[in-house]
Formats: C-alpha cells, structure tokens, sequence
C-alpha cells in the first residue's frame, strides 16, 4: 500500500511566523503535489514537482514556497503566515503525471 | 466556465438505492479520470480510476466515461450509509490533477 505521511495533523501558529509543512511518501513516486482545501472551494493546488530539486506552480502559489532535496520528501513553507492561510493542507504523490495520486492525512492548519 | 464541474448537492438517497454522482470537464485533452470519496475530517482516499470509454466496475461501484460528452459518472449499487461522504471527481489535462468541488451524498436508513 502507498504511504505518504504528513508530519502535524493539527498546527497552530501566529501571524508572520515561517511554517513548515512536511511531507514522505513510501512509494519511490516521481512527482508530488501540495494542495489547499476550503469550503466551496474545493481542492486547489499550491505547488507540485515531478523530480528531485524540481517544482512547478499551481494555480494558487502566492505567499508558499516548496523544497524537494530528496525524491521521498515535498515540504510546503509558509514564508510569513497570515490568517488567510487558515485552511486544510493535503500532500498527494503519484507514480507518474497523469495517473492516480494518493494523499496523506492532511494537516488543518490554524493560523490567529 | 470551470474545468471540472460537479453538482455540490447533498444528494439524498434511501439505504439500498442507487445513486449516480455526475461529472463534466472541460479540457478535451484529459485522458484520465478519478473518483475519490472523502469523509468529514478527513482525506481524500481513490475509489475509481478510468481511462477508457465505456463503464468500469468495481464491488458495487460502477464509472461511466463519455469523452465524446466530457461526461465521467460514478453509480453507487446498494447504497449504505456509510457511503455518506463528498465525491471529488478529478481529471488530468496535463500532468497534474485538477478537482472538481465535490457532490455531497447522503444515504438514509
């Protein structure tokens, strides 16, 4: 079975802080995905990379930034949290684009 | 007009029933289509994956793709109320998936 596995399950952190979201998946998947979800909003993709040291823009990439150093681990970094930030965070990886991606836990992060 | 466009609901069915979740998309590229059940509080978890036209099934869950239409469905056979979840379909136009917002189901006793 696929593993990826975020680091918080439940974060609270104040305004400004620098947040790191992490995230490990099992499975030797080439790419990885970071995404938010919010009510009527669906799930809408921050930051995504299909390779090691590698990262492409989502739709909503404004106020994140992403490492990859290593094939198994995709961090998400909030440079200076703000409260709009407040959401549900969801890393996802696939074996290759285009097919089915499988998600971790997901982190609800809080941001006051 | 939005890629991926589900229904929000809730749709209600009666325990036993079938219930039929509806999809369409936009970007005649995509080549693969995903069905995802999420519960509250939780994450999504893959249910359904077609790449073909026609209908696939799996236990009591069936999808239909019609690219033709840019239409994928997914049917629910005898339906439980533990089949009480939002439905996120998703598609790939390129090499990244992208969501519809989900149809939330709920199946009474």
């Amino acid at each position: 079975d696929v593993k990826v596995t975020q680091s918080s399950r439940y974060l609270v952190k104040r305004t400004g802080e620098k947040v790191f979201l992490e995230c490990v998946q099992d499975m030797d998947h080439e790419n990885m995905f970071w995404y938010r979800q919010d009510p009527g909003l669906g799930l809408r993709l921050i930051y995504f990379s299909y390779d090691v040291k590698m990262k492409e823009k989502g739709d909503i990439p404004e106020g994140y930034s992403v490492s990859r150093e290593k094939k198994e681990r995709f961090s998400l970094i909030l440079e200076s949290a703000s409260t709009n930030q407040t959401s549900m965070y969801l890393c996802a990886s696939s074996l290759l684009g285009g097919i089915e991606a499988f998600f971790g836990q997901g982190t609800r992060l809080t941001v006051v | 007009q939005k890629e991926v466009e589900q229904n929000s609901g809730p749709l209600s069915v009666p325990e036993g029933a079938i219930a039929s979740l509806n999809c369409t998309y936009s970007d005649r590229v995509s080549q693969s289509f995903f069905w995802y059940r999420q519960y509250s509080g939780k994450s999504p978890e893959l249910i359904m994956s077609i790449y073909s036209n026609g209908d696939k099934e799996d236990g009591r869950f069936t999808a239909q793709l019609n690219k033709a239409s840019q239409y994928v469905s997914l049917l629910i056979r005898d339906s439980q109320p533990s089949d009480s979840a939002t439905y996120l379909c998703a598609v790939n136009p390129t090499d990244k998936l992208i969501f519809g917002t989900g149809t939330r189901l709920q199946v009474f006793p």
